[in-house]
């Protein structure tokens, strides 16, 4: 298994630009979910998602959209990037009614907006 | 609101020597307690998971304890080497389960040879 893979690892947008970071998992886990991390602020959770088609803001979702068409992909899209959107972006996933056990995480990607 | 707060934020450590890093939390209602360990430009690991009825777990020389009605929970490292160099987070998980983590900001460990 390749567990949890982000793409871009680097990215670097103008103020304004849209993207989107892919985040895929291939252990079959239905629920995935967006990070944040931030200097000196630990990371903040984004959106999180429990299963295909099923999708809910965690505690700084503004700025961010989100869509669950498949077990695997919880892709994350920022619309209009702005400065306050440099981050790392980290992507999680656990088996589906297993909140008892440890989340995954993928490497992250590392964003800056100019 | 969950606050998560670890405490130092940074530590550094000649090789050898045993230490604790430490993690609380405003709110005892937690449903589980992780230590993840990052390192630089790298994802989390999950080190150890304490599950809210639980009082302590341990993987090899690492040793994590919980006490919920306080609020705390410490990461012991015994034996340091350089290896364990890295950045280590704490977060909780609240009792409606809903698989959301509250983070700490983490405690960056250098161990020196």
């Amino acid at each position: 298994n390749a567990g949890v893979t982000q793409t871009p690892k680097f990215q670097v947008l103008k103020t304004g630009q849209s993207m989107t970071l892919q985040c895929a998992q291939d252990m079959n886990h239905e629920y995935m979910s967006w990070y944040r991390q931030d200097p000196g602020m630990g990371l903040r959770l984004i959106h999180y998602s429990v299963g295909a088609g099923i999708t809910d803001q965690g505690e700084v979702p503004n700025g961010y959209n989100v869509s669950r068409s498949t077990t695997e992909d919880f892709p994350l899209r920022l619309l209009s990037a702005a400065p306050s959107q440099t981050s790392v972006y980290f992507c999680a996933s656990i088996p589906t009614g297993h909140y008892t056990d440890t989340q995954y995480f993928g490497p992250g990607t590392r964003l800056t907006v100019l | 609101k969950q606050e998560v707060t670890q405490i130092p934020a940074a530590l550094s450590v000649p090789e050898g020597e045993n230490l604790v890093l430490n993690c609380s939390f405003t709110d005892s209602a937690i449903y589980n307690l992780q230590w993840f360990r990052q390192d630089p430009g790298k994802g989390l690991t999950s080190l150890l998971l304490i599950q809210s009825s639980q009082r302590e777990q341990t993987s090899g020389r690492l040793n994590a304890s919980l006490d919920k009605s306080s609020g705390r929970s410490t990461l012991y490292i015994a034996a340091s080497q350089p290896g364990d160099s890295a950045t280590y987070l704490c977060a909780v998980t609240g009792s409606s389960n809903t698989g959301k983590l509250i983070f700490g900001q983490g405690t960056t460990l250098q161990v020196k040879p």
